[in-house]
């Protein structure tokens, strides 16, 4: 499976966008970009995915690079409720497995 | 809308006992996984079914683990006799397919201490 790397941690400040980024440079051209998150003390939930233009849903934002060598999730404005780890995640188009790495986690001050 | 639904939400138990943990997926779904999270290995697919049917066990740890669907609405994973490296947070999740398009539903978890 193509790997992705992820910043072990970062800080936001409540109410200021959040860009977390992904390097996927092995992607191939059937692998989706899927996010998840996790809460303390709760299971994983999914964010959003995209394979290569720009995703826009309730949660978040996805930007795709040209060349989806990289991926960008954006939080709009960040909440208390946002800090999570977020992991990034590539998904074969057939294939029902989600490999988690270490994912990024996210701090929200106040 | 019914998420999927974990019990017990905490299992403590002594070393050797069986241990038997429970899920019951999203209605509808027709794929259900069960993951491990330890601190070292972080979180793991354990098995997949697929309609009922076990399609992928291979990161079931060993023999000591075994998962059953015997309805789509129901799923148990045991692990006899149970050990001390056995504890984790275990997770069953459900999904309305297996493409890449479609995203995985997590339970809470079960929290799950072999003293």
């Amino acid at each position: 499976d193509a790997k992705t790397t992820q910043p072990n941690s970062m800080e936001s400040n409540e109410e200021e966008p959040v860009h977390l980024p992904c390097n996927h440079s092995t992607i191939s051209g059937t692998d989706y970009i899927h996010w998840y998150r996790q809460l303390p003390s709760q299971g994983p939930e999914y964010v959003i995915h995209g394979l290569t233009s720009n995703v826009n849903n309730r949660m978040a934002s996805l930007a795709i690079a040209e060349d989806r060598k990289s991926s960008t999730l954006i939080l709009h404005r960040a909440t208390l409720r946002d800090a999570a780890v977020y992991y990034c995640i590539l998904r074969r188009g057939s294939n029902y497995k989600l490999t988690f790495g270490k994912g990024t986690l996210l701090t929200v001050n106040p | 809308d019914a998420g999927v639904i974990q019990s017990p939400r905490h299992e403590v138990t002594e070393m050797g006992q069986e241990v038997t943990l429970r899920c019951k997926p999203i209605s509808g779904h027709n794929s259900l996984f069960w993951y491990r999270q330890t601190m070292m290995r972080g979180l793991e697919l354990l098995i997949y079914f697929n309609n009922n049917v076990p399609i992928d066990d291979s990161g079931m740890p060993e023999d000591r683990f075994s998962a059953k669907m015997p309805n789509a609405s129901f799923s148990t994973l045991k692990i006899q006799p149970s050990e001390p490296r056995d504890s984790a947070v275990y997770f069953c999740a459900s999904s309305p397919g297996t493409g890449g398009t479609q995203p995985q539903h997590f339970g809470d978890g079960t929290r799950l201490s072999i003293l």
